[in-house]
């Protein structure tokens, strides 16, 4: 089956740092990766649709310039959280939609990446 | 616009009971239904899947009907285990629509006692 990782699994960060969470899908490729936050015992919220080889759309309310997201190939998109503050701890997902995989748009998901910023 | 609706929690069971998780969605078109299941502090896992009216999506038993005339892809088990303790997400899919994602429900979560 298609298999998509996610790097690192946790991180705790000092406010005001940069992390970077890369996802890769293993064993297809994807011209399309989404990112997701969940909060505690949510639901999850779609931030942003990222695809291969331009810009990633983000949700209303997202701001872009603190969810750097970059989609350079085929099998890796990477979410970078700029300048984080404690309210940007969260889990995050990613899922990527694999085009070869028949008519209908099945997601596959990451592990999720568990941030904490101290 | 697209949306999906289940049912709240939390459910608690006790072991070997039936499981119902009423999930009911609003759709332009002939979407794709889906069950995901996410285990306590992981990803998402597909657990079920159909794609079109009158589908079962089954697997590890459990099983969902894509119900076209009630709008509704309700996941069914007819005896739970504790390992099945876990929140259940139900979620529609726009078929062949291009970079449209998943529209997912809020969640159900269930805890099975022993």
């Amino acid at each position: 089956g298609a298999v998509v990782s996610q790097h690192p699994s946790r991180v705790i960060c000092k406010s005001g740092t940069s992390v970077k969470i890369e996802c890769r899908s293993l064993d297809f490729q994807a011209t399309t990766m989404f990112w997701y936050r969940q909060f505690p015992k949510q639901s999850l919220m779609l931030m942003a649709t990222s695809n291969e080889g331009s810009k990633a759309t983000y949700e209303q309310g997202v701001e872009k310039d603190k969810f750097l997201i970059n989609h350079a190939s085929l099998t890796l998109s990477t979410l970078t959280v700029t300048s984080a503050h404690p309210e940007d701890s969260s889990f995050y997902i990613c899922s990527a939609r694999n085009l070869a995989g028949g008519g209908y748009n099945e997601q596959f998901f990451g592990p999720g990446t568990r941030l904490t910023v101290l | 616009g697209n949306s999906v609706t289940q049912m709240e929690g939390p459910v608690t069971l006790s072991e070997e009971a039936f499981l119902t998780i009423n999930c009911t969605y609003t759709a332009t078109g002939y979407p794709s239904l889906f069950w995901y299941v996410q285990y306590p502090g992981e990803g998402l896992q597909l657990l079920l899947k159909a794609t079109k009216a009158d589908d079962k999506g089954s697997n590890k038993g459990f099983e969902a009907t894509y119900r076209k005339e009630t709008t509704s892809f309700h996941l069914e088990k007819g005896s739970v285990q504790v390992s099945d303790s876990a929140v259940y997400f139900c979620a529609l899919s726009a078929m062949n629509s291009g970079n449209t994602p998943l529209v997912f429900g809020k969640g159900t979560r269930l805890s099975v006692i022993a």
